[in-house]
């Protein structure tokens, strides 16, 4: 039964170029969650999605960010024209339910840098 | 809004020493808290959770928390700290104030050094 599993484990963009990070969720899990942790920093919400829908992308930059959950494949947080400033690490979380209720699994993380 | 509160960004402890880990959130109703650790490099593994009931909570890796309804806290503890245990921990809260929910909260973390 494997965990959450984010591709790839590092990264790394030139300014400018388009980064894609991946999830593929719990099996069973229809709730994922990204998260960006900057260096000394905690984790910081992004966006929260179901199968096919943005539940909320409050947490998420209005310029060059976007996320998706497609019907079928991970959950992809696509960034364009990447600066220096979006390199972080970037952590996908699922649930099994609404709230966490049934808890949180987290992802290893994708570490972008970008140069 | 909610947040999350570590006061503590960096702790050493002695191997064998006791540890606690300190947390405060802000929320009026019952909290859905958790504490995660993060090795370096790593991502977060689950600790413990409190939704409700029993106010002290045991976890994995010997830990435990107490949730504190009147000092809105829910600190961390361990009897005897392992050189293993080095690691950051962060306390997060559930979102629950409005708007969309289910999204977690952190603290920025506590950073654990362990002395031989």
């Amino acid at each position: 039964n494997a965990g959450v599993m984010q591709n790839p484990r590092h990264l790394v963009r030139r300014r400018g170029q388009e980064a894609r990070l991946r999830c593929s969720p719990m099996k069973g899990h229809s709730h994922v969650y990204w998260y960006r942790q900057l260096p000394e920093e905690g984790l910081k919400f992004m966006v929260y999605l179901q199968k096919e829908n943005i539940i909320d992308e409050s947490g998420m930059p209005k310029e060059r960010f976007s996320a998706e959950f497609p019907k079928e494949g991970p959950s992809i947080l696509r960034i364009q024209q990447v600066v220096r400033g979006d390199s972080a690490a970037y952590f996908c979380a699922s649930s099994g339910g609404a709230q966490g209720l049934y808890g949180y699994t987290f992802g290893s993380g994708t570490r972008l840098t970008v140069v | 809004a909610q947040s999350v509160t570590q006061p503590d960004i960096h702790i050493t402890v002695s191997e064998g020493a006791s540890l606690e880990l300190r947390c405060n959130y802000s929320y009026g109703a019952t909290p859905y808290l958790f504490w995660y650790v993060q090795s370096p490099g790593q991502g977060l593994q689950l600790l413990l959770k409190y939704f409700s009931g029993d106010t002290l909570v045991q976890g994995i890796k010997g830990f435990e928390a107490e949730f504190k309804r009147s000092q809105s806290s829910f600190n961390l503890r361990k009897p005897s700290v392992h050189w293993s245990d080095a690691a950051e921990y962060f306390c997060a809260v559930v979102r629950q104030d409005g708007g969309s929910q289910g999204n977690l909260i952190f603290g920025k973390g506590t950073k654990l050094s362990v002395k031989p």
